[in-house]
């Protein structure tokens, strides 16, 4: 159990377009889904945090409206990266954790990570 | 100062050696603990939760010292497919959720 999924695993794109990577929590519910960025030889950061049904939590530095979080499902959340550049090429891996005193309570679960490169 | 630090090795030790990670954190109101395994490019998998008792799976012991602030991960008889980066985390009191990560410390366990 508490299997994460996410998709695309890896996309190329042109600097100034937008990328879509969603996380689903596959065989459980998750009332809080994570998002981190992980750069070349360095630990991963937790960029924001998102709750079903309303509006995520960013850590400092990181740009909201550059980075669209919606968790519309206690399944599913989105990370929009919009108008990327160069330098937002990078790991960004989601984690969920399940409803309490269901499965995946215990942790953080987490997708095996998409990896963006923005030419 | 990072909030948690790692020798980031790498540590290149021969098949069936024992070898021994540290790990420090910075904030000694620090909430959870935890190692976590990360193969390259691949997504960081649980490996272990560690307790002030100290605590041990199979031939992982984990071991925490509140006092002096850090953390250790003991492997025992290494095996290649130990070979990894062991990621030290921690969850600061004021937001059990966040997990903030060191940067790890790559093994690699050769024949």
């Amino acid at each position: 159990g508490a299997v994460v999924s996410q998709h695309p695993s890896r996309v190329i794109c042109k600097s100034g377009t937008s990328v879509k990577i969603e996380c689903r929590s596959l065989d459980f519910q998750a009332t809080t889904m994570f998002w981190y960025r992980q750069f070349p030889k360095k630990s991963l950061m937790l960029m924001a945090t998102s709750n079903e049904g309303s509006k995520a939590t960013y850590e400092q530095g990181v740009e909201k409206d550059k980075f669209l979080i919606n968790h519309a499902s206690l399944t599913l959340s989105t990370l929009t990266v919009t108008s990327a550049h160069p330098e937002d090429s990078s790991f960004y891996i989601c984690s969920a954790r399940g409803l309490a005193g269901g499965i995946g309570t215990d942790t953080q679960y987490f997708g095996p990570g998409t990896r963006l490169t923005v030419l | 100062r990072k909030e948690v630090e790692q020798d980031p090795g790498p540590f290149n030790v021969p098949e069936g050696a024992t070898v021994a990670f540290n790990c420090t954190y910075s904030n000694s109101a620090s909430q959870s603990f935890f190692w976590y395994r990360q193969d390259c490019r691949k997504e960081p998998k649980l490996l272990m939760s560690v307790y002030s008792s100290g605590n041990e799976d199979g031939r992982f012991t984990a071991q925490l010292n509140r006092a002096s602030q850090y953390i250790s991960l003991l492997i025992r008889d290494s095996k290649l497919s130990d070979s990894a980066t062991y990621l030290c985390v921690v969850t600061p009191s004021y937001n059990t959720d966040k997990l903030i990560f060191g940067t790890g410390t790559r093994l690699q366990v050769f024949p």
